[in-house]
């Protein structure tokens, strides 16, 4: 069976401060990623996501991913986090019956 | 630009009692789905729905569950007969057809006394 593993479940870091969030996937079959943010009292809204071509994959607000099938990682970053930034963030892979497999979920504290 | 709604945003109910949690997808979506959060956990596959039929359900959705599309609009989770472990939130999701993004929405927070 598929699954995510997201090892850290919080990370705290200064404004304006790098950040990467990690994301380890297990899958046999083709993949389709994604990363999805929880703003505080509000649902699940697509970040980014990886489906083919490009491992590079980038947002509108400055985050990016990079799909790597070796290390079977699709890690979350951004150069320069802002307040607005904080947020639940959640890697997903989807599986081959189209249904998202979350994992745990990294909570991202930027503080000024 | 179009969204996800549910209603209600946060449900109260006792034990044994029966819940409707309500959601609209968004309108030229064909593909339906309903994922829970229990506090602290992961976000969990329920249920997905097509062509008015379930396509898979996951193990959590035993008979006590049951999903419905009773109008072109309104996609539905019943909970038969509740019990403490359902308090979570739960998440309703559509996507439309050849896209594999699944648009969410709010989410209803059930809570169970």
């Amino acid at each position: 069976a598929q699954s995510v593993t997201q090892l850290d479940s919080q990370v705290p870091v200064f404004e304006e401060a790098p950040v990467e969030l990690r994301c380890n996937y297990s899958s046999s079959v083709s993949v389709y990623l994604f990363w999805y943010v929880q703003y505080p009292n509000q649902g699940l809204q697509l970040l980014l996501k990886y489906l083919s071509g490009s491992t590079l994959v980038e947002s509108i607000n400055g985050f990016e991913a990079e799909f790597n099938k070796s290390q079977t990682s699709f890690h979350l970053r951004k150069p320069s986090v802002h307040i607005s930034d904080t947020a639940e963030y959640f890697c997903a892979v989807m599986d081959s019956s189209y249904k998202l497999i979350f994992g745990s979920g990294t909570r991202l504290l930027v503080r000024p | 630009e179009p969204e996800v709604t549910q209603t209600p945003s946060h449900q109260v109910t006792q034990m044994g009692q029966e819940v409707i949690l309500r959601c609209v997808p968004i309108s030229n979506h064909l593909y339906f789905y309903w994922y829970r959060q229990i506090l602290g956990q992961k976000v969990e596959f329920l249920v997905s729905f097509y062509n008015n039929e379930i396509s898979e359900k996951s193990e959590i959705f035993d008979d006590q569950f049951s999903v419905e599309r009773p109008d072109g609009s309104n996609f539905t989770l019943k909970i038969r007969s509740t019990k403490l472990e359902d308090s979570a939130m739960y998440f309703c999701a559509s996507s439309p057809p050849f896209v594999y993004e699944q648009y969410f929405g709010p989410g209803t927070r059930l809570t169970v006394t």
